[in-house]
């Protein structure tokens, strides 16, 4: 099946430092999404991205899916950014089952 | 707009028992999907229901079944509980279907259901 990686699986920050998580998959996929965990389990979407490039405040993402990769870079971060990133993939021709990547477990200190 | 939505939020039964849970999806959405999140890993796929068919099974025993409602609710059931089941439900609306727009099959997930067996 398909391997999601994501890196590095573990970043402390001090707050209002910059950082950038990296996903790479192993197949073409025809969906690509980014999610925060909370502490307390919910999976909030941050970007859908199959492909290019979007901004939305802080956060952006690039995917280059000719390469197999997608960037996540939080800007100027801050405590409430702290919990797990993780990317999730569907493959083409795979439905609407999503895999998920091994997850960045993110910790924002003051 | 109401998202999705899960019950119950917490759970607790012992080994052997059997469980039910249970998802709404956003209106509109047609498409449920249910995954897994044991401590320390990603979410894995179980299931994926679209109009009321299973479109989708991830690699899980005969135990846990599935279905979905005309109103597009669903429930995942689980039989004989092992120590193992214990984890984090979560379950996935989308619109899915016909794939008109790009973004018909982004997923929005609910509050999860923390089952733990004892």
């Amino acid at each position: 099946g398909i391997q999601v990686e994501q890196s590095p699986p573990d970043l402390i920050l001090q707050e209002g430092a910059n950082s950038t998580l990296r996903c790479n998959f192993s197949d073409s996929v025809n969906n690509l999404q980014w999610f925060h965990q909370n502490p307390w389990g919910q999976l909030i979407n941050l970007f859908y991205i199959p492909s290019g490039t979007k901004q939305n405040g802080r956060l952006s993402a690039t995917t280059v899916a000719t390469e197999r990769y997608s960037l996540l870079y939080i800007s100027s971060s801050q405590t409430t950014d702290s919990g797990v990133y993780f990317c999730a993939v569907i493959l083409t021709g795979g439905g609407n089952k999503l895999t998920f990547g091994t997850g960045t477990q993110l910790k924002v200190e003051l | 707009d109401a998202g999705v939505t899960q019950s119950p939020t917490h759970l607790i039964k012992t080994r052997g028992q059997h469980v039910t849970l249970r998802c709404s999806p956003i209106s509109g959405h047609k498409s449920v999907s249910w995954y897994q999140q044991v401590l320390g890993q990603g979410p894995q796929f179980i299931f994926q229901y679209y109009e009321k068919e299973e479109r989708g099974r991830g690699n899980f025993p005969d135990r846990f079944s599935a279905r979905q409602f005309p109103n597009y609710s669903s429930e995942l059931n689980v039989n004989a509980l092992l120590l193992g089941d214990s984890a984090l439900y979560l379950c996935a609306s989308s619109i899915y279907g016909q794939l008109r727009h790009e973004q018909d099959n982004e997923q929005f997930f609910g509050p999860g259901t923390r089952l733990t067996v004892l």
